[in-house]
């Protein structure tokens, strides 16, 4: 099965605490891509990470970080000292070889950041 | 920046009209695709193509089709519309037919059906 899980349906933290979305996929293939999107409350999704599945390198951008573990099947992602402009809901998502161009989308969780 | 814009932020139809929902994206991207949004469910895809006159189905297209008449312009029509079309429709480009490329979305159509 080719699945993505983000079990967190919401999660609400105060502004400047550290938070970490998780992110659990599934899938047959060696080779895919793993993505990280960010959907404010304007609606339009903004991309933010790709990562494939031969780079386990961890991903750090200002206040962003990104843990890719094969051996867990997981990708997932931190934000630290959260702002109130984090607030969004933020989708994991999957691009498997055989699945032309189509991605595996998980559920999204709903960040919420408290002043 | 590319741009992805669809046509209508808010509809309001009534059961059996048709509905187009119009998007249009301006940096010659091959690949454009129409999703559905819906709370719990994640985004579905609906239809998408890779070249004018191209389409393929995505995982619910019952109840939609799709046109590309020309590369910058992929359209959605329902129709005949109903309740359970209500939903948030986000339309999406790519630029290439290579996989991995992120897609780059509008600003989504909410649709409500009565």
């Amino acid at each position: 099965a080719q699945k993505v899980t983000q079990a967190q349906t919401e999660i609400s933290v105060v502004e400047k605490e550290d938070v970490t979305l998780d992110c659990v996929y599934e899938t047959r293939d060696t080779t895919y891509y793993l993505f990280w999107y960010k959907q404010p409350p304007s609606g339009e999704l903004v991309f933010l990470i790709r990562r494939n599945s031969f780079d386990e390198q961890n991903e750090i951008s200002g206040r962003y970080s990104w843990n890719f573990q094969k051996s867990t099947s997981s990708f997932n992602f931190t934000i630290t000292a959260s702002q109130v402009v984090d607030s969004a809901v933020y989708f994991c998502a999957l691009s498997p070889m055989d699945s032309n161009y189509q991605l595996i989308w998980g559920a999204g969780t709903k960040l919420i950041i408290k002043p | 920046d590319v741009k992805v814009t669809q046509s209508s932020r808010y509809l309001v139809k009534r059961t059996g009209e048709k509905v187009f929902l119009e998007c249009v994206q301006d940096m010659d991207h091959e690949n454009m695709f129409w999703y559905r949004q819906d709370p719990g469910l994640g985004l579905r895809l609906i239809y998408f193509s890779y070249d004018v006159k191209m389409k393929e189905k995505g995982d619910i297209p019952e109840g939609y089709s799709v046109s590309r008449e020309k590369k910058e312009r992929f359209s959605l029509i329902l129709e005949s519309a109903s309740t359970n079309q209500t939903s948030m429709y986000l339309c999406a480009s790519s630029p290439d037919r290579a996989r991995g490329s992120p897609l780059h979305f509008g600003n989504g159509t909410r649709l409500t059906v009565t």
